[in-house]
């Protein structure tokens, strides 16, 4: 089967790094993406990793180790605006092709 | 603003109708997925079109079905609602057909059923 495994709540201080983990399984494996959703509001992009390793884009970075099932989304520099849920994401390539979103992690930056 | 647009955001019926969803996306974009989120839970993937055509089909009911026009915008029909079903429903869209690379999301539809 497909699962996605996260943390479901992280807080941290303003103008600090978390790092919000996810594990995956599934049966093929396009990549791994992130999202951030605030509350009421639409999730929106953050990230792709196709590919292992490092993706940087200003405060956020995502990592990939597919040998591992494994990524991770970094924000550096802690707003009190990133307080928001994150969801990281894969797509099955075997079978039905789906899609599946980890249940978030609720972020909680804190003065 | 994501492009995506969504209507209605808000919709309130009885159990047992029949509702539908509009959502038109991006300019140029070809794929639209649909997604039902319900009270502090993740995104549950119900179904992607890609130009037309079914690409994916996740966790949609038989209750439910989909559909994408020529002109690209898609509608989500929920019949014989259940209390069960109140939730948002996104739809997002994207250029290509993986759905990894960049999704817009559109605001939603907040569907309450009674």
């Amino acid at each position: 089967g497909q699962s996605l495994e996260q943390p479901s709540e992280v807080t941290a201080v303003e103008g600090a790094i978390v790092q919000i983990n996810c594990t995956y399984q599934t049966s093929g494996f396009y990549g791994l993406s992130w999202y951030q959703q605030h509350d009421g509001g639409a999730p929106t992009f953050l990230s792709y990793n196709a590919l292992d390793g490092l993706e940087e884009t200003g405060r956020f970075s995502s990592f990939l180790s597919r040998s591992d099932s494994y990524g991770y989304l970094l924000l550096q520099e802690l707003q009190m605006k990133d307080s928001a849920s994150y969801f990281c994401a894969v797509r099955d390539t075997a079978g039905a092709n789906n899609l599946f979103f980890g249940t978030g992690t609720r972020l909680t930056v804190i003065p | 603003d994501s492009g995506v647009t969504q209507t209605p955001k808000h919709l309130i019926t009885a159990t047992g109708q029949r509702v539908t969803l509009r959502c038109s996306p991006r300019s140029g974009d070809l794929s639209v997925y649909w997604y039902q989120q319900s009270l502090d839970q993740g995104l549950q993937f119900l179904i992607q079109y890609y130009n037309g055509e079914e690409r994916a089909k996740g966790n949609i009911l038989e209750r439910f079905s989909a559909q994408q026009f020529p002109d690209l915008h898609s509608e989500l029909n929920l019949s014989s609602l259940e209390l069960g079903d109140s939730a948002l429903y996104f739809c997002a869209s994207s250029v290509g057909h993986r759905g990894l690379e960049t999704q817009y999301f559109g605001p939603g539809t907040r569907l309450l059923v009674l």
